[in-house]
């Protein structure tokens, strides 16, 4: 059964805190992605990685870095977390840019006071 | 203006009724067009993929792409209260990452 698993379900951080969202993927897939789902705005790409060591800035990647040292790794770091990050982060990963199928992660729930 | 835009919701119909669920988009070079479905404290899950357009069936679901006006659908037919999720419409040209819409929330009444 293909698993995408993010490492931490709930945080809750301070501002000005380093956060890390681990997210890890068991399908041997290329890409991985990171979005942020918030009421009202959907999904919106952060980042995203189609190999190791390679990564795009999605729609909003201001506040965030990644890394993709492993191909099965995909880590999202807020380098100074605001209270304007509080979100749902949706990790995914997929064999395909944009054609082949999206597997989620259950969500890392980031609350930042 | 978004890319993708869908009515959140929330959809509340009777148990066994057809649902409706609908999506603009704007950008032509669209050509993937994608429904997720998403549970209450859960990832995305895909539910039907559709390439340009044309009508997709599975089972009591039914995808609609109508590209002349940017348009997509979903069709659930005999809702049941299991169907009760966030439904969300995506697409992409198939050189970037997917593009999705706001989610619209469905509650199926027993």
């Amino acid at each position: 059964d293909v698993k995408v698993t993010q490492s931490s379900r709930y945080l809750v951080k301070r501002t000005g805190e380093k956060v890390f969202l681990e997210c890890v993927q068991d399908m041997d897939h290329e890409n991985m992605f990171w979005y942020r789902q918030d009421p009202g705005l959907g999904l919106r790409l952060i980042y995203f990685s189609y190999d190791v060591k390679m990564k795009e800035k999605g729609d909003i990647p201001e506040g965030y870095s990644v890394s993709r040292e492993k191909k099965e790794r995909f880590s999202l770091i807020l380098e100074s977390a605001s209270t304007n990050q509080t979100s749902m982060y949706l990790c995914a990963s997929s064999t395909g840019i944009g054609t082949g199928e999206l597997f989620f992660g259950e969500g890392s729930r980031l609350t930042v006071l | 203006q978004k890319e993708v835009e869908q009515d959140p919701g929330p959809l509340s119909v009777p148990e066994g009724a057809i649902v409706s669920l609908n999506c603009t988009y704007s950008n032509s070079a669209f050509q993937y067009f994608m429904w997720y479905r998403q549970y209450s404290r859960k990832g995305p899950e895909l539910l039907m993929y559709t390439y340009s357009s044309g009508n997709k069936e599975d089972g009591r679901f039914t995808a609609q792409v109508d590209k002349s006006s940017k348009y997509i659908s979903l069709f659930i037919r005999d809702s049941q209260p299991s169907d009760s999720a966030t439904y969300l419409c995506a697409s992409d040209t198939g050189r970037r990452a997917l593009t999705f819409g706001s989610g619209t929330r469905l509650q199926v009444q027993p």
